[in-house]
């Protein structure tokens, strides 16, 4: 139990689908952030938010959509997803953006898989 | 541009020790972090390390040589149950983590 906990775990949907990932941490961290993990691949920054304003967005496709509506919660609204969108999504939170106390708690992650 | 580079793969036996190596090439360095994931697990925090030398905890230590650009995690007294993946991460200037690909550690009885 890492104190970020991502639901749905798994998802299955198809490229028309709508859907979205919800992600809680109660750990009182100020920073939240959406990482994608490919199999053999790097771990891919997607966006960060510190106190519920985004400060990072890397060039992710519009077809991803984050929402951070208050400091404990954090979504990634999906629609009209391609198939090499597969993969694990994983939230994570930590206390800062800098120094040591940016060390990251995980969430167990949501696997997505597209049709 | 900056990269991280560590063994895909490694093997190693129960009761033994095994060293995986971290090269990494950032623009600034604030530290070097690993992480430990096991297969359909969160990653989880195992060390940080911002000064030369090695930092002990356990039966896991954690190794930097800034002038070098190089980190390793020692893992002694091995466990079935650290068979898992060995991320390294290294946080450049603007305290950007940038990810190596991550070491599948496979511990054999």
């Amino acid at each position: 139990e890492t104190g970020v906990t991502q639901t749905p775990r798994h998802l299955v949907m198809g490229m028309t689908n709508k859907k979205s990932l919800k992600c809680e941490q109660h750990l009182g961290h100020n920073a939240m952030y959406w990482y994608k993990q490919s199999a053999k691949k790097p771990l891919e920054l997607m966006f960060v938010y510190s106190l519920e304003e985004r400060v990072e967005n890397n060039s992710v496709p519009s077809r991803f959509s984050p929402e951070c509506p208050n400091s404990s919660h954090l979504f990634l609204h999906l629609h009209t997803l391609q198939p090499e969108d597969s993969a694990l999504y994983l939230c994570a939170s930590s206390q800062d953006l800098e120094g040591p106390t940016r060390e990251l708690f995980f969430g167990e992650g949501s696997r997505l898989t597209v049709l | 541009g900056q990269n991280i580079d560590q063994p895909t793969e490694m093997t190693a036996t129960e009761g033994a020790i095994v060293q995986i190596n971290c090269t990494y090439q950032t623009s600034g360095f604030n530290g070097l972090f690993w992480y430990q994931q096991h297969a359909g697990e969160a990653p989880t925090f195992l060390s940080y390390n911002v000064l030369d030398g090695l930092e002990e905890k356990g039966r896991f230590s954690s190794f930097l040589s800034r002038s070098k650009g190089y980190s390793y995690l020692l893992l002694k007294e091995l466990q079935m149950k650290d068979s898992a993946s060995y991320l390294c991460a290294s946080m450049d200037s603007n305290y950007q983590l940038i990810w190596g690909a991550g070491t599948k550690l496979i511990i054999k009885p």
